[in-house]
């Protein structure tokens, strides 16, 4: 089966409410990315959190590994925030391999 | 500062006609490199990884090849295009070792006919 899985496919925001993405994997990990991606297909870099809790202004990312879950919270979205979020990881014992979600497609509207 | 460059930044290809997608790092010595490839509406996949010069390992089987003549240069080819190799390919670096934070490139985007 899928060894990494993200969650909701899409959600449907209005401008100011808050967004749960969640990202679950079947084996342990040695690293997990979060990435933003453009229309166009380029990838950026959200946070890169193995473990524990990041944050960065609106955005909070927590990577549970005993949970095997890793999730990214958007705080009063903005309707610069549509996109596709995509999680990305390194299974445990696959180094140098990344792993992606299918990802969440995000519309924040006004 | 690192600056990662992927070119070109399209092609339109034919079947069976030879392909060579570039990718070169800038700032960075003894970098990781990374390809992927994502088909349009389908899920990234890591195709190639290397962590040195002339060292290359394959991640996902695709009919494509990958080589690393230089530090700073990664290179993707084949020398027949299928319709199935048509998506958006990505280039990524990171630190030498394993499991650090990867930086992607703008892509290439690969339409074969």
């Amino acid at each position: 089966g899928q060894q990494v899985q993200q969650s909701p496919t899409s959600l449907v925001l209005q401008e100011g409410e808050n967004a749960e993405l969640q990202c679950n994997f079947s084996t342990s990990l040695n690293s997990m990315q979060w990435f933003y991606q453009r229309p166009g297909g380029s990838l950026i870099s959200v946070f890169y959190n193995p473990s524990g809790t990041k944050q960065s202004g609106r955005l909070t990312s927590t990577t549970v590994i005993k949970e095997r879950r890793s999730s990214l919270h958007i705080s009063s979205s903005q309707i610069t925030d549509s996109g596709t979020y995509l999680c990305a990881m390194e299974l445990s014992g696959s180094f140098n391999k990344l792993t992606f979600g299918a990802g969440t497609r995000l519309a924040v509207c006004p | 500062a690192q600056t990662i460059h992927q070119w070109p930044v399209a092609e339109i290809k034919a079947v069976g006609s030879p392909l060579s997608l570039g990718c070169t790092i800038k700032g960075k010595s003894s970098p990781n490199l990374y390809w992927y490839w994502q088909a349009t509406g389908g899920t990234l996949q890591q195709l190639f990884y290397s962590i040195t010069v002339g060292q290359v390992e394959s991640v996902v089987q695709l009919n494509l090849s990958a080589s690393r003549p230089k530090d700073d240069q990664f290179i993707l080819s084949t020398e027949k295009l299928l319709l199935s190799h048509s998506g958006f390919y990505l280039c990524a670096w990171s630190l030498r070792g394993s499991s650090y934070e990867q930086y992607f490139g703008p892509g290439t985007r690969l339409t074969v006919l």
